[in-house]
């Protein structure tokens, strides 16, 4: 089956230790998305990838950057985690556009000690 | 900038009620609104693109402009429609609503 595949499911860092989360996708799809979703709230776009072009939304911190090496892998690296990132952290695929709708992975819960 | 608001935080209704989770956004231009599931211990799934028309598991949304909505609804609800609801235009996302149909 097609899916979008995160990696690790569950991942604990220490206050400011670097973290690195992996999204992989079988789609063959354009469009890979990074969101932040924390307890009870909305999940917030940081940023995603066209193809190589790389889109960063407005508000979302330097700590987070992102790499997309292939059109199936996307990470996400937090450089200096601190407890305020502690999160569910989605990755999402669409065709071309979110217009296409997003295929979603299953999340990594990150906790920071 | 785009807004999606999901006033409810959870809903119960019984089997075999009618169910209607509220959706309201504001967005500039032609709006691209979606409906998404997410089952427990599930990933996020679309359940309906409002350009679709579609129903999918008994459910529809239609986009009301003049109210700057696009409620879901379902005539009947079953035990299985469980579920947090997600309202998203297309990447923004509401907080979500919280199904819970009863026995």
């Amino acid at each position: 089956d097609a899916m979008v595949i995160q990696n690790p499911r569950y991942q604990v860092t220490q206050f400011g230790k670097p973290v690195t989360l992996s999204c992989s996708q079988t789609l063959n799809h354009n469009v890979m998305y990074w969101y932040q979703q924390k307890s009870s709230q909305a999940p917030k776009l940081l940023f995603h990838y066209y193809d190589k072009d790389f889109n960063n939304e407005a508000d979302t911190p330097d700590n987070f950057q992102s790499r997309r090496p292939n059109t199936s892998f996307c990470f996400l690296d937090i450089r200096s985690p601190g407890l305020g990132d502690a999160a569910m952290y989605l990755c999402a695929t669409s065709r071309d556009h979110a217009g296409d709708g997003q295929f979603f992975g299953p999340g990594t819960r990150l906790t920071v000690l | 900038a785009q807004r999606v608001t999901q006033p409810e935080k959870l809903l119960s209704v019984f089997k075999g009620a009618p169910v209607e989770l509220k959706c309201n956004y504001s967005y500039s231009g032609s709006p691209e609104l979606f409906w998404y599931v997410q089952y427990s211990r599930q990933r996020l799934q679309l359940l309906l693109r409002h350009i679709s028309r579609e129903s999918i598991k008994g459910f529809t949304a239609d986009l009301n402009k003049g109210e700057t909505s696009f409620h879901l609804k379902k005539p009947f609800a079953q035990e299985e429609d469980s579920a947090m609801y997600y309202c998203a235009a297309p990447e923004t996302f509401g907080s979500g609503t919280k199904l819970n149909v009863k026995p």
